[in-house]
């Protein structure tokens, strides 16, 4: 399984977009780029998915570049509530085992 | 359901007595994981079933945790003689294996061990 990279932390403030890039270089061919968000107390929660190009949803966007070895996650407009840990994954299939790295704790101040 | 559902949300036990979680998949998964979340960002898989069969039970510490899906009853994941290294959150997610890399967690069970 492809291991990811991200940052730690990262802060903004309302209103601001974010933007949270991962590293992934070792994808593999049927990889799929997957975001997850965890809030304290809560499980994780997938946000948003994509294998090329760019995937926009009601909640955020993801855009990857041609080579796929990297991914960005981004949101608009963030408020207090986006504050939560975000998690980039990548694999294939359903029935698969997630592979957590640390996540990137994104805290939004007033 | 359309959620996956854990019980209980809270187990206290001490050192040395079992400890027995439940989960509910949502309704037509195939799929069910056990992860445990130790530090805050930090999760760890333990096992996967599909149905009511194993299907990766590579994190399993089998000394001591065992698990079971069985047909018409909640997944369930018991630690016969708990350590205190034991405490955590254990999350529960489901999945169909149409979806790639999508799983649905359940709120997790706190489990501290005293």
């Amino acid at each position: 399984l492809a291991k990811t990279t991200q940052p730690i932390s990262m802060d903004s403030y309302e209103g601001q977009e974010v933007n949270i890039t991962c590293s992934h270089n070792n994808i593999a061919t049927n990889d799929y780029i997957t975001w997850y968000q965890q809030f304290p107390s809560q499980g994780p929660r997938f946000i948003i998915q994509g294998y090329k190009t760019k995937v926009t949803n009601e909640v955020a966007s993801l855009f990857i570049p041609a080579d796929r070895k990297s991914s960005t996650l981004s949101l608009p407009r963030v408020s207090l509530s986006d504050t939560a840990v975000y998690y980039c994954l990548v694999g294939d299939t359903g029935f698969q085992k997630l592979v957590f790295g640390t996540g990137t704790r994104l805290l939004v101040s007033p | 359901g359309e959620e996956v559902a854990q019980t209980p949300k809270h187990l206290v036990r001490g050192e040395g007595q079992k400890a027995k979680l439940y989960c509910a998949p949502i309704k037509g998964h195939s799929y069910v994981f056990w992860y445990q979340q130790v530090l805050k960002n930090e999760f760890k898989f333990l096992i996967s079933f599909q149905n009511e069969n194993v299907f990766d039970e590579t994190g399993m510490p089998k000394e001591r945790f065992s698990a079971k899906c069985l047909p018409n009853s909640p997944c369930s994941l018991e630690i016969q003689a708990t350590k205190l290294e034991d405490s955590a959150v254990y999350f529960c997610a489901s999945s169909q294996n149409s979806l790639p890399y999508e799983q649905y967690f359940g709120p997790g069970t706190r489990l501290t061990v005293t």
